[in-house]
């Protein structure tokens, strides 16, 4: 089966901090998505990637950043983080037309 | 306007009777098309794709496509409590600017009742 693993299940940040979200991927992905998903929102698209070093805003890269350095790696970066950030953040993979496998997900609170 | 439509719901249907979800798509070169399973607290789970006109069944689960129409609808039958959860439609429209890039819809949420 194919795991997306996202580093934290649960984050508590200080308004300011800078925060990095992990994600890996152990099927040799080209494709990862960052979302976060708000209640009453759905889904929303931060930031995507094809490729190693590739990236791509998505509707709502406002406030975040990306990196993506190894292909089984992509890591959603906040800035500097604000209480509006306070989300659940979802990674998915995809390596072909078959769909995404999503991460279990990273709830944050900024404070 | 939306290009993934959904009913939100909540949909409510008795234990063992047939719950039926909808799904329209404004894309019309969509391609593939994927139903996803969110339990509240987690994260979605793929549980049925379809890539061409007619139905689709996995266990008690069926999908249903129209590509003219620009539907795409879920059966579940013999609907179970374990059924109770929000149920997200997503389209892939495999053009070369959106390839792998799934359009989700806000999702239909469904209670089963005992």
């Amino acid at each position: 089966d194919v795991k997306v693993t996202q580093s934290s299940r649960y984050l508590v940040k200080r308004t300011g901090e800078k925060v990095f979200l992990e994600c890996v991927q152990d099927m040799d992905h080209e494709n990862m998505f960052w979302y976060r998903q708000d209640p009453g929102l759905g889904l929303r698209l931060i930031y995507f990637s094809y490729d190693v070093k590739m990236k791509e805003k998505g509707d709502i890269p406002e406030g975040y950043s990306v990196s993506r350095e190894k292909k089984e790696r992509f890591s959603l970066i906040l800035e500097s983080a604000s209480t509006n950030q306070t989300s659940m953040y979802l990674c998915a993979s995809t390596g072909d037309i078959y769909g995404y496998t999503f991460g279990s997900g990273t709830r944050l609170t900024v404070v | 306007q939306k290009e993934v439509e959904q009913n939100s719901g909540p949909l409510s249907v008795p234990e063992g009777a047939i719950a039926s979800l909808n799904c329209t798509y404004s894309d019309r070169v969509s391609q593939s098309f994927f139903w996803y399973r969110q339990y509240s607290g987690k994260s979605p789970e793929l549980i049925m794709s379809i890539y061409s006109n007619g139905d689709k069944e996995d266990g008690r689960f069926t999908a249903q496509l129209n590509k003219a129409s620009q539907y795409v609808s879920l059966l579940i039958r013999d609907s179970q409590p374990s059924d109770s959860a929000t149920y997200l439609c997503a389209v892939n429209s495999m053009t070369t600017d959106s390839w792998g890039k799934l359009q989700f819809g806000a999702g239909t949420q469904v209670v089963v009742t005992p």
